[in-house]
């Protein structure tokens, strides 16, 4: 069935570091990918989204790029800041069934001053 | 706007006792569904329901029941808390049949069973 792999975390940066959070998919047809956010205390949040090939979604400095060659979605950002600290989850609505998520386990970013 | 509202944050339970966690929704969505999100395994749905009246199994229903008799409310009852139901419950609500669409999520309800 469906899937969602991420890397395992935490991830631990230094502020103004480069973030790269791999996730991967394995999936039919061609589903949307998502990643959202989770800051502590917190429920989930949409951090980003995008629904086809070659499609990059982007907000607040982080990027990903859907790549249906190499059934990736990684998670990137430029400079991270200490509020940037949080659990990042990688998701996917299948094409044949589009009420349903399915969430990679999620991976927690530390960020140091 | 309100969003998805859980209530309540937090809770503790002795073993065999039962509760229902709250779950509200003012964003007319027909979909609602329940995670469990539990260390190194990201979240797993209990339940979810397509609309008012209508609720299905997801990947872990044991001890868990719901019903939803109004589009905005989807309560999650636990019959017979054991230790293994301790965990962190979050309430999501969307869009149907829409393959973009953003799930919204309540601030969740953190569980321990005793």
């Amino acid at each position: 069935g469906d899937s969602v792999t991420q890397m395992e975390g935490p991830v631990t940066l230094s502020e103004e570091a480069f973030l790269t959070i791999n996730c991967t998919y394995t999936a039919t047809g061609y589903p949307s990918l998502f990643w959202y956010v989770q800051y502590p205390g917190e429920g989930l949040q949409l951090l980003l989204k995008a629904t086809k090939a070659d499609d990059k979604g982007s907000n607040k400095g982080f990027e990903a790029t859907y790549r249906k060659e190499t059934t990736s979605f990684h998670l990137e950002k430029g400079s991270v800041q200490v509020s940037d600290s949080a659990v990042y989850f990688c998701a996917l609505r299948p094409s044949y069934n589009t009420d349903k998520l399915i969430f990679g386990t999620g991976t927690r970013l530390q960020v140091f001053p | 706007n309100a969003g998805v509202t859980q209530t309540p944050k937090f809770q503790v339970l002795k073993t065999g006792q039962s509760m229902t966690l709250q779950c509200a929704q003012d964003m007319n969505h027909e979909y609602m569904s329940w995670y469990r999100q539990d260390p190194g395994m990201g979240l797993r749905l209990i339940h979810y329901s397509v609309g008012a009246g209508i609720t299905d199994q997801g990947e872990v229903p044991n001890g868990y029941n719901v019903s939803r008799s109004t589009t905005e409310d989807f309560p999650l009852r636990l019959l017979s808390a054991a230790p293994s139901q301790t965990s962190v419950y979050f309430c999501a609500s969307s869009q149907r049949q829409i393959s973009n669409t953003e799930a919204f999520f309540g601030q969740g309800t953190r569980l321990t069973v005793v």
